[in-house]
């Protein structure tokens, strides 16, 4: 079955960088859309952006670029979210989402189980 | 472009039926069938439990519908269960936020 398994924790201080992974099994990553949505404390889902898993385009959200950069390693099927330059206000918790829709509607059938990221001196 | 919006809370008892509705604009919702809905239990994945408006992902149970009416989408749950107290969000990757801001159900 389609899973997707986010890399563990992490406690970073300010203006440290985070990368968090996403390992695509039981389909093939090339095959959808993958997506990144953030949840901060208290807050509702957030939508990032998502990555076309076919040519490694990224396609950034407003409020997300800059500081925000989705790689691919195909090789290992996994996805990857780094973000640089960490500030409080980026800790949340972070999925990875694939994409049911081939034509980019954004329909996120699967999701990993989250990655909480922690930005504290 | 506007953000969609929801309701921050609805509340129904067991085996009732609630309806959470989305409201958007000409420019999304009411111009295309685009619409999503996502359950999410604090602490786990977000769910997919309805796309294209009215359409549920295979597993997803016939309680949960959607219908849209002009610039408004609605997720209807019928036959409450305690299980379904969680948070909706409905989406459209046209809004400018692609997600709105999410309903708290409680199951009283």
């Amino acid at each position: 079955q389609v899973q997707l398994v986010q890399s563990g924790s992490e406690l970073k201080k300010p203006g440290a960088s985070v990368k968090v992974s996403c390992k695509a099994s039981g389909y093939t990553l090339s095959a959808s859309a993958m997506n990144w949505v953030r949840q901060a404390p208290g807050q509702g889902l957030e939508w990032m952006g998502w990555i076309n898993t076919k040519n490694g385009n990224p396609m950034y959200a407003r409020g997300f670029t800059g500081r925000f950069v989705f790689s691919l390693d195909t090789s290992v099927s996994t996805a990857y979210l780094q973000i640089n330059s960490l500030q409080a206000e980026d800790t949340a918790v972070y999925y990875c989402a694939r994409d049911l829709s081939s034509i980019g509607q954004i329909y996120l059938d699967s999701w990993g189980q989250g990655t909480l990221v922690t930005v504290s001196s | 472009q506007s953000a969609l919006t929801q309701p921050a809370s609805v509340s129904g008892s067991p085996g009732q039926s609630i309806t959470i509705a989305c409201t958007g604009t000409s420019s999304d919702i009411g111009s295309y069938n685009d619409v999503s809905w996502y359950q999410h239990h604090p602490g786990r994945a977000p769910r997919l439990i309805i796309y294209d408006v009215s359409s549920r992902p295979s597993g997803v149970p016939d309680r949960f519908s959607g219908s849209k009416s002009g610039n408004t989408a609605s997720l209807t749950i019928s036959g409450l269960q305690a299980d379904d107290e969680a948070d909706y969000y409905c989406s459209s990757y046209i809004s400018v936020s692609v997600f709105a801001g999410g309903t708290k159900l409680t199951v009283l």
